[in-house]
Formats: structure tokens, C-alpha cells, sequence
């Protein structure tokens, strides 16, 4: 079964730091993009970061550059994210996904087909 | 970065009806967009990609079209589960930014 599994949200002051964890297992992981998407409570979706398959490129949605850093371990089948100076509006659930790549036309389109459940962050006093 | 603007935020309408929500975008995203349903406490999942692709499993009564700037996601025959917030993303251009949400509640 093709799966994601987040761990290592949790209560954090302002300022303070988080790593979170992705374990993915029923698909080759070293194949494919993977990003994190978070949701502050009652809130829509926002796209955070995303990393390549072999992890020499990645992208950040402006709000978290210099703050969060996304890495991958493809011998664990392994996303991270590391939280760094993490702020009140850092809190949300934060999403794992999988970014995959169909060919159409000699043109790849992306859609994220796969998601964890989610792990909570909260950051507060 | 692109803005996303669906329309409208919240829907309501009845098991049977038929639905379109739409996705604005403020630059054109060519057909790099996908679309989700998210149900309460629940992870989105994918419904549309590359603007009118049915995702394998998805029900045939869900559809979308568009490109350039302009995408609609429409329900033909609405369901008792369909109940659910939708979103749309475009994958153009990075930051791969979503729509606000369209909430569609039960009549």
C-alpha cells in the first residue's frame, strides 16, 4: 500500500525549533518530488516547500525561506522538514506529500496524488 | 508569485444539483492546475490534474476544463459525500500556490 506517514509535531515556544518526518513506503520514494503543505487551523491549504528526487534542488514559498529547510534520505524513504525561529503563524497541520509527475503530450504535468495524515505544530507561549 | 481566486467561497446546494466552481488565476498557468477535496479533518484528495485529467478512481460525475486563466471544476449529479471544500493549485510556477477554498455544504 502506498503510504506516507508523518511524526514530530508538537508544542514549540516562539523562536524555538521542530523537525518533522515523512516515512513513505509502496512506491520507489528515490523516483519522485516530494513537498510539504500545511493548513493553520480553520484555514485553506498552503504550499511550503517542495524537493527533487535526489534532493539538488528545492523550493520554498517566501514566508519560511531562510527558516525551514526540506531534505530527503532515499536509503531511509525518508522527507524532512526542519523549522528553525518558528513563529505563531507557523502553526498548522503540516502535510507530506508525494509530487507526481504523468506525461502528456511530451509535457510532464505535477499534481500532489498523495498525502499523509498530518502532523500538528503549535507554536506558543 | 500567482494568485489563485476561486469563486465562489462558500456553495450550497442540494443532492442532485449540478455545480461549477471556478479558479482565476492573476497570470497565466497555461493548464498546470489540479484539483482537491478536502472533508473535515481529513487530508485533500486529488480529483483533477493537468486542468481536465480525471485522477484514476475519481467518480466520472466530477469534471474540469480551462486553461490559460480561467479553470472550473463542476459536479454533474451531486452526492451525499461530495459535501467536502475544494481547492485548486497551479504547478507553473513556484511557489505552487492553492485557491482559498470553495466550501460546498448541503442545502
Amino acid at each position: 500500500e502506498v503510504q506516507l506517514v508523518e511524526s514530530g509535531g508538537g508544542l514549540v515556544q516562539p523562536g524555538g525549533s521542530l523537525r518533522l518526518s515523512c516515512a513513505a513506503s509502496g512506491f520507489s520514494f528515490s523516483s519522485y518530488w516530494m513537498s510539504w503543505v500545511r493548513q493553520a487551523p480553520g484555514k485553506g491549504l498552503e504550499w511550503v516547500a517542495d524537493i527533487n528526487q535526489d534532493g539538488s534542488e528545492k523550493y520554498y514559498v517566501d514566508s519560511v525561506k531562510g527558516r525551514f529547510t526540506i531534505s530527503k534520505d532515499n536509503t531511509k524513504n525518508s522527507l524532512y522538514l526542519q523549522m528553525n525561529s518558528l513563529r505563531a503563524e507557523d502553526t498548522a497541520v503540516y502535510y507530506c506529500t508525494r509530487e507526481r509527475g504523468i506525461k502528456h503530450s511530451g509535457i510532464w504535468y505535477p499534481s500532489s496524488d498523495i498525502w499523509g495524515q498530518g502532523t500538528m505544530v503549535t507554536v506558543s507561549s | 508569485d500567482i494568485q489563485l481566486t476561486q469563486s465562489p467561497s462558500f456553495l450550497s446546494a442540494s443532492v442532485g444539483d449540478r455545480v461549477t466552481i471556478t479558479c482565476r488565476a492573476s497570470q497565466g498557468i497555461s493548464n498546470f492546475v489540479a484539483w482537491y477535496q478536502q472533508k473535515p479533518g481529513k487530508a485533500p484528495k486529488l480529483l483533477i490534474y493537468a486542468a481536465s485529467t480525471l485522477e484514476s478512481g475519481v467518480p466520472s460525475r466530477f469534471s474540469g476544463s480551462g486553461s490559460g486563466t480561467e479553470f472550473t471544476l463542476t459536479i454533474s449529479s451531486l452526492q451525499p459525500e461530495d459535501f467536502a471544500t475544494y481547492y485548486c493549485q497551479q504547478f507553473n510556477t513556484g511557489p505552487h500556490t492553492f485557491g482559498q477554498g470553495t466550501k460546498l455544504e448541503i442545502k
